[in-house]
């Protein structure tokens, strides 16, 4: 149980463009989850935290009009970086927590590389 | 700012032996806490919840909490080269809604 997939679980796109990244829970409903991204080598960092039915809270520094977060339903969260640039290119990973439970379960990650 | 800390490594420990992870954090209120393994260029796999005071096991694997002290640790008996890995110290945030505060984590390697 807790199995959460992400789509594409790699993706290359040219400057300038956008990219959707889907997160699901295949098993279970997710209230909350959450987006985090790693660069190689470093830890993970926590770009937003989105909740079903409501806006994403991001965390500071990351801009919400770059990263959009859509929380439509208890199962699925995309992250949609817009206008692309090589420096965004990183191992995006969402996780979703088990309603009712403190356990977060991560997905795969998608690798982004932006050319 | 809430911290979660611990050892960079490399720790290595050879085959068979028991492996020792250490986390100390700052939030003294937090209750719920997380061992992640992560293997290099995968996702964190959630291997260890605890949320009590004392001793955790689940097969090879036993964590242990000291809220007192703000220590919490993950053994690993029986160490295999498959153990072999990143493992993230997490700690759920008080008052930050479902957040979790990852450590830095600790680079294990069994060698054989």
């Amino acid at each position: 149980g807790a199995v959460v997939s992400q789509h594409p679980s790699w993706v290359i796109c040219k400057s300038g463009t956008s990219v959707k990244i889907e997160c699901r829970s295949l098993d279970f409903q997710a209230t909350t989850m959450f987006w985090y991204r790693q660069f190689p080598k470093q830890s993970l960092m926590l770009m937003a935290t989105s909740n079903e039915g409501s806006k994403a809270t991001y965390e500071q520094g990351v801009e919400k009009d770059k990263f959009l977060i859509n929380h439509a339903s208890l199962t699925l969260s995309t992250l949609t970086v817009t206008s692309a640039h090589p420096e965004d290119s990183s191992f995006y990973i969402c996780s979703a927590e088990v309603a009712g439970k403190h356990e977060q379960y991560f997905g795969p990650g998608t690798r982004l590389t932006v050319t | 700012q809430k911290e979660v800390e611990q050892n960079s490594g490399p720790l290595s420990v050879p085959e068979g032996a028991i492996a020792s992870l250490n986390c100390t954090y700052s939030d003294r209120g937090s209750q719920s806490f997380f061992w992640y393994r992560q293997y290099s260029g995968k996702s964190p796999e959630l291997i260890m919840s605890i949320y009590s005071n004392g001793d955790k096991e689940d097969g090879r694997f036993t964590a242990q909490l000291n809220k007192a002290s703000q220590y919490v640790s993950l053994l690993i008996r029986d160490s295999q080269p498959s153990d072999s890995a990143t493992y993230l110290c997490a700690v759920k945030e008080t008052g930050g809604g479902n957040k979790l505060t990852f450590g830095t984590g600790t680079q294990l390697k069994v060698e054989l």
